[in-house]
């Protein structure tokens, strides 16, 4: 099974600052990996699929970038309704698999 | 615009099993493919298993094997999920979401059912 790691597990930052998570992947997974953005007591949602395709809806403050085994989400200017929970998921081979989890918190 | 639908809450004792249900508007339902993906309380995201009507077929974790079963029933869009031998870290939000191409992540979820396993 292909295992994927998130970090950092938490973050604390500011509206208005940019913010970082990384997924790696336990081997390479082309750009099959999707982010989903999870608050609490609701169901995930679809941010970016395919690495870097953002998914129709989403504010352009979202981005995604990578391949292989490295991939990135980035969020420009948080907003306060960013704070939550983010998630990568590789769907490249059954089983597809999560990542632990990254969750924002505000500063 | 597509909806995906869930039964409601189960409380259910050790031992037996539990069937939730995912009824879809929208779409075309057997064009797609369902997923099950469960969250228990305070934990990450964990994949289940799918169905994919158009082929008929179904895939499964391995650790689930032979405790779930996945189905589907196109004329009335609605996707099943049962899950047997109950343990009490069974406990979780189970969702369903649709899958359109694998290239192109989960653009549907369910509600979510919380299914506690308790004596």
């Amino acid at each position: 099974d292909i295992e994927m790691t998130q970090s950092p597990s938490s973050l604390s930052a500011s509206v208005g600052e940019r913010v970082t998570i990384t997924c790696r992947a336990s081997q390479s997974i082309s750009t099959y990996l999707n982010w989903y953005q999870q608050k609490p007591g609701k169901a995930p949602k679809l941010l970016v699929y395919a690495a870097s395709s953002l998914q129709s809806g989403v504010p352009s403050r979202f981005s995604g970038s990578g391949s292989g085994t490295d991939f990135t989400l980035v969020i420009d200017s948080l907003q306060p309704e960013d704070f939550a929970t983010y998630y990568c998921q590789q769907n490249y081979r059954i089983p597809p698999s999560f990542g632990q989890g990254t969750k924002l918190e505000i500063k | 615009q597509v909806h995906l639908v869930q039964s409601g809450a189960e409380v259910k004792k050790p031992g037996s099993s539990v069937k939730v249900s995912c009824k879809a508007s929208g779409g075309a339902f057997g064009t797609y493919i369902i997923n099950w993906v469960r969250q228990a309380p305070g934990q990450g995201l964990e994949w289940m298993g799918r169905s994919i009507p158009l082929v008929g077929t179904t895939d499964y974790a391995q650790r689930f094997q032979g405790r779930v079963t996945i189905t589907a029933d196109t004329s009335t869009s609605t996707a099943y999920m049962e899950l047997s031998s109950l343990r009490p870290d069974d406990t979780a939000v189970y969702y369903c979401a649709r899958e359109v191409d694998s290239a192109m992540g989960y653009d549907h979820w369910g509600q979510g059912t919380l299914v506690a396993v308790s004596s």
